[in-house]
This record gives structure tokens, C-alpha cells and sequence, in this order.
């Protein structure tokens, strides 16, 4: 199955920082959504983006499918972006796959 | 989008017995799918279950433990079985949009096994 790596693992801001996650996977895909998984266990959609640019608010992401990657931006962070970021491929007739994630700690 | 809702929210349970999860979802939708996070882990699917058909399981869980009904194209039900502390998690239904595109999340079921 696809291969998805994430990073980095571990993200620590102090609030009002910005920051970058990146996804990479290991085949092309037809699909790809971003997720918080916030500290209460809910998986909250952030961004269906299988190519492109797109934004919503103080979060962007932009995946380039022929290159095998996406990325997660954050600006202006603050302490209810904490939690587990997840970027989940969906190779065409496949079903989502998680990978690790992202965990990102932002302090008041 | 899809609203989507489950019930408990949370439970503890006595190993040995049984809990049903229920998920509900505002539209009529083909596939819904059944996730599994222990704790500290990422998600697993466990399950993907169509209306009308027996659901297809995914390496590592059986029917027996995890019995799937999918008695309409709004509603499903997970059961664990047989509990044990190692099936202490949290508990995911999903569902695919209209369009196939996008998947949507139920808030969870957190399940602590004593």
C-alpha cells in the first residue's frame, strides 16, 4: 500500500508562530485530505486537496501530486490549533491509509 | 458535508462483555467504514460496511470479534466482543461524500476496558 511519511513528528510553537508540515508519499494519488485531530479524539476535516493551492482562514495547503507531496501551513498560530495533524493519500480504488501524524503543541 | 453522530460517546466496560457502537449519519450514504485508535496511535480501519452486504474486513480483524450491521444507508452499528483491556480505544465511524471524494468523521467512541 501507499507509504506515508510525515513531518515533523513533533512540533512545539509558541502561540502567534508560524509553521510548515509536510506530507510526502510513496505513490500517486487521486485524493488527499488533511485532518485535526483535536485533544478530544474528534477528527475534524481541514482540506480536500488532491492538486493545487487552497486556503481557509490561517491555514493553507498545497499539494503537488506529480512531485508526491503536500504541505500544511499555519500562520498566526494559536492554542487551539494543538493537537494531531494528519495527511491521508488516497490512491485511486484504495481506502484511506493514516500515517503518524503531526503533533503540534502551541503554548500560550 | 455529513453530519455524522455515534453513541456512547464514552464507556468503561468490564472485560468479558460486549459494547455496540451506533453511528448516524443526516444523509444517505453508500459506504461507511469503522476505525480503531489505541491509544497513541494513529487510525486503523477495521471495517468497511455497504448496505445489504456482509462488511469486508481488514487484515488483522475477524467477524467474530467485531460485528458489523449495516441495516440502512444511514446507520451502522460496531460491536466489540468479548472485551479485553488491549481493545481500550477510540472508536471511528466514517463516511464517504456523495461525490466519493471526501471522508467525514463521527465525533468517537472512547472505550476504557477494565
Amino acid at each position: 500500500g501507499i507509504q506515508v511519511e510525515q513531518s515533523p513528528p513533533d512540533l512545539i510553537l509558541q502561540e502567534g508562530a508560524n509553521s510548515t508540515l509536510r506530507c510526502n508519499f510513496s505513490d500517486s494519488v487521486n485524493n488527499l485530505q488533511w485532518f485535526h485531530q483535536n485533544p478530544w479524539g474528534q477528527l475534524i476535516n481541514l482540506f480536500y486537496i488532491p492538486s493545487g493551492t487552497k486556503q481557509n482562514g490561517r491555514l493553507s495547503a498545497t499539494t503537488v501530486a506529480t512531485e508526491r507531496y503536500s504541505l500544511l501551513y499555519i500562520s498566526s498560530s494559536q492554542t487551539t490549533d494543538s493537537g494531531v495533524y494528519f495527511c491521508v493519500p488516497l490512491p485511486s480504488g484504495s481506502r484511506l491509509t493514516f500515517g503518524e501524524g503531526t503533533q503540534l503543541t502551541v503554548n500560550p | 458535508s455529513a453530519v455524522i453522530s455515534q453513541k456512547p460517546s464514552r464507556d468503561i466496560c468490564q472485560r468479558g462483555t460486549s459494547l455496540t457502537i451506533q453511528c448516524q449519519v443526516d444523509s444517505q450514504v453508500t459506504m461507511m467504514f469503522w476505525y480503531r485508535q489505541q491509544p497513541g496511535q494513529s487510525l486503523t480501519l477495521i471495517a468497511t460496511a455497504n448496505q445489504g452486504s456482509e462488511a469486508t474486513y481488514e487484515s488483522g480483524f475477524v467477524i467474530d470479534k467485531f460485528p458489523i450491521s449495516r441495516p440502512n444507508l444511514t446507520f451502522s452499528t460496531l460491536t466489540v466482543s468479548n472485551m479485553s483491556p488491549e481493545d481500550s480505544s477510540i472508536y471511528l465511524c466514517s463516511v464517504e461524500d456523495a461525490q466519493g471524494y471526501e471522508q467525514y468523521f463521527g465525533p468517537g467512541t472512547r472505550l476504557t476496558v477494565t
